[in-house]
């Protein structure tokens, strides 16, 4: 059982916007702005999409944005493509005894 | 460029040790500006945090490998290593090795390599 939680599948057509929830609690998402979310096609290495809530790495679409209310973070894809089909983790530090959680993964489907 | 790149032994026996390496090339382990991470992925499953290491040797593991996981740093070759003993089934996983910062603030995995699959079976 993962530390955060996400919705197992998500799904949107083309153009749509789409939103994924990752849950956690005060010791990470909560307390922390260093919440970030990886993008993950099939049989491939994840890749950082997010980092410190909403930032972008340099090369990262500007259709992918992140923000944090309380205990829960939430990845938005806007103006949805085919590329876009993929896994998605958020991850943050933690103070508890693991200092680094993931979340259990969700897969967008674009419909 | 930099890149990572995972090796082991793909099958082992339950018991056994897994030992793995993962080569850094396009910069030097001892630059000082990172820590570096091993995280795996269980078919089918999400990942999961394994540990982080400084190449001075300062690191942090994740308590449910139930100290079962090393993590070690040589520099003469620019490599990290990860040995966790008595594996078990529940250790089949794709086992990759990324790069993170300095900082717990900074502790996001931003250059990953291509993984390398263990699997544990009688």
């Amino acid at each position: 059982q993962s530390a955060l939680t996400q919705p197992a599948s998500v799904s949107g057509s083309p153009g749509q916007s789409i939103t994924i929830s990752c849950t956690g609690t005060s010791s990470d998402i909560g307390g922390y702005i260093y919440v970030s979310w990886y993008q993950q096609y099939p049989g491939k290495a994840p890749k950082l999409i997010i980092f410190d809530v909403s930032s972008r790495p340099s090369g990262v679409s500007r259709r992918i944005s992140g923000s944090k209310s309380g205990n829960t973070a939430s990845l938005t894809i806007s103006g949805l493509q085919a590329e876009d089909e993929a896994d998605y983790y958020c991850s943050s530090y933690s103070s508890g005894t693991t200092l680094v959680v993931f979340g259990g993964g969700t897969k967008l489907t674009v419909l | 460029h930099l890149q990572l790149q995972e090796s082991g032994p793909g099958l082992l026996r339950p018991s056994e040790t897994l030992s793995l390496t993962c080569t850094v090339s396009g910069d030097s382990i001892t630059s000082g500006d990172f820590y570096w991470g091993w995280i795996r992925q269980p078919p089918g499953k999400g990942l999961e945090w394994i540990g982080n290491i400084y190449y001075g040797g300062s690191t942090y593991d994740n308590p449910s490998l139930k100290s079962r996981a090393t993590l070690s740093v040589d520099t003469s070759k620019n490599q990290l290593s990860l040995k966790v003993k008595s594996v078990t089934a529940a250790d089949s996983a794709v086992y990759y090795c990324a790069r993170l910062g300095l900082e717990p603030t900074d502790w996001h995995f931003d250059i990953w390599g291509r993984g390398t699959l263990v699997t544990v079976s009688s």
